[in-house]
């Protein structure tokens, strides 16, 4: 079935820092690709998604290339804030018609400090 | 546009105890979904609503589970016969069937905690 694994956290950076959080996936066809983000006492809330290969999704200067040949929809973020700190999720939605739930993995945790 | 909402926020109930959540979706989304999320887990799909038709239930939903979305609007989770495992956030999506079908719309959750 279709899996998702991403970077153990949790991370910890320094304000202004380079942000990479690396995300690969296993499933059939072309699924598409999402980053979710959940700050402290909030609900899960979109951060960026690419429905196919080689697309790029970029959100509140977060970006995350769909790439095929290596299965990886990795986050990364060039100048990361205390603002950021929350925990981030790589989700897929397989493809097919009928296949609409999302499948996450595990959740990084990312702390930044001032 | 509220979001979607669900209700209520926590939930602490004793072993054995029925319980039961609410989902509200955006208005004009016709599909809703249910994850469980645990401590330190991604959320894990439970079902999966287009209006008012159940399609798809996963393994997870075991017997004591059972959703139900009447007239394809809100939604319940009802629990039967709690048990200490069955402790997590409950989580509430909903997505349209138009440009943005790709995207659920997460709610806060509800936390249970089953003593």
């Amino acid at each position: 079935g279709d899996s998702v694994t991403q970077m153990e956290g949790p991370v910890t950076l320094s304000e202004e820092a380079f942000l990479t959080i690396n995300c690969t996936y296993t499933a059939t066809g072309y699924p598409s690709l999402f980053w979710y983000v959940q700050y402290p006492g909030e609900g899960l809330q979109l951060l960026l998604k690419a429905t196919k290969a080689d697309d790029k999704g970029s959100n509140k200067g977060f970006e995350a290339t769909y790439r095929k040949e290596t299965t990886s929809f990795h986050l990364e973020k060039g100048s990361v804030q205390v603002s950021d700190s929350a925990v981030y999720f790589c989700a897929l939605r397989g493809s097919g018609g009928s296949n609409y739930k999302l499948t996450f993995g595990k959740g990084t945790l990312l702390t930044v400090n001032p | 546009d509220t979001g979607v909402s669900q209700d209520p926020r926590h939930k602490i109930t004793k072993r054995g105890q029925n319980v039961t959540f609410r989902c509200d979706p955006i208005s004009e989304h016709n599909r809703l979904y249910w994850y469980r999320q645990t401590l330190g887990q991604g959320p894990e799909f439970l079902t999966y609503f287009q209006n008012e038709a159940q399609l798809e239930k996963s393994r997870l939903l075991s017997d004591r589970f059972s959703a139900e979305r009447p007239k394809g609007s809100f939604s319940t989770l009802e629990i039967q016969r709690t048990e200490q495992g069955d402790s997590a956030m409950y989580l509430c999506a909903s997505s349209s069937q138009g440009r943005d079908q790709e995207t659920q719309y997460f709610g806060p959750g509800t936390r249970l905690l089953v003593l």
